[in-house]
């Protein structure tokens, strides 16, 4: 069974530019969720998609959007890049577990410096 | 907002327990707690559930106060390997909210030989 990866793991951008950073999902899971996590800080919680159709999103602006493929993997794409935006991306997917709640697998990240 | 936890940082001595709290202001449908090391990917440890309670692994388990909204996560004669971020996630009561999680600010575990 193989994990979430993420690519790429780490990437240096400036200011204004644009980003995509991309998620396989765990065999078998069929919900990508993406997190931000600022240093020091838990993740923060950006959207989930399912069955490639946005199911929630937290308290981000429009210029952070996503995608899903039929195949369950996900982008993340960030416009016009602000320094705040310098963070860890994680990708989590997710599936029905026996208890009926959705228990996230983490990939281990793409680190975003925004300079 | 985010669930507060507490202690921010404890440092145990091999074999020695700790307690990580974890409350929050809204009415909660679960609570997941995970545990990230230094570069990794945060690492789902339980989730205890509304009604209900599940222990996750032998020497680490929790409790979940659904009248207080509160969560505690127990680790028993503590090990190196225990060393790390832990987290607390909630998912809201009464909402379609699964897998969005709110994630507290971490409480940072250090064990010493």
């Amino acid at each position: 069974e193989t994990g979430v990866t993420q690519s790429p793991t780490h990437l240096i951008k400036t200011r204004g530019q644009q980003v995509t950073l991309r998620c396989s999902s765990q065999s078998g899971h069929n919900t990508v969720s993406w997190y931000q996590q600022a240093l020091g800080q838990g993740p923060q919680f950006i959207f989930q998609y399912y069955r490639e159709e946005e199911n929630g999103r937290g308290n981000f602006p429009p210029r952070f959007s996503g995608l899903q493929f039929p195949n369950y993997s996900s982008e993340l794409n960030v416009n016009a890049l602000e320094l705040d935006d310098s963070a860890l991306y994680l990708c989590a997917s997710s599936g029905a577990g026996p208890s009926g709640a959705n228990v996230l697998t983490f990939g281990a990240g793409s680190r975003l410096t925004v300079l | 907002q985010q669930p507060v936890q507490s202690p921010q940082a404890v440092i145990l001595r091999e074999g020695e327990d700790a307690v990580i709290n974890c409350s929050s202001s809204k009415a909660l449908y679960s609570v997941h707690w995970y545990r990230q090391k230094h570069g990794e990917a945060p690492v789902f440890l339980m989730i205890l559930l509304k009604g209900g309670e599940q222990k996750g692994h032998e020497k680490i388990s929790a409790s979940f106060n659904e009248k207080k909204q509160q969560s505690s996560l127990y680790l028993t004669a503590s090990q190196l390997s225990y060393s790390g971020t832990y987290f607390c996630g909630t998912e809201n009561a009464g909402g379609t909210s699964y897998g969005k999680l709110t994630f507290g600010q971490g409480t940072i575990l250090t064990v010493h030989p």
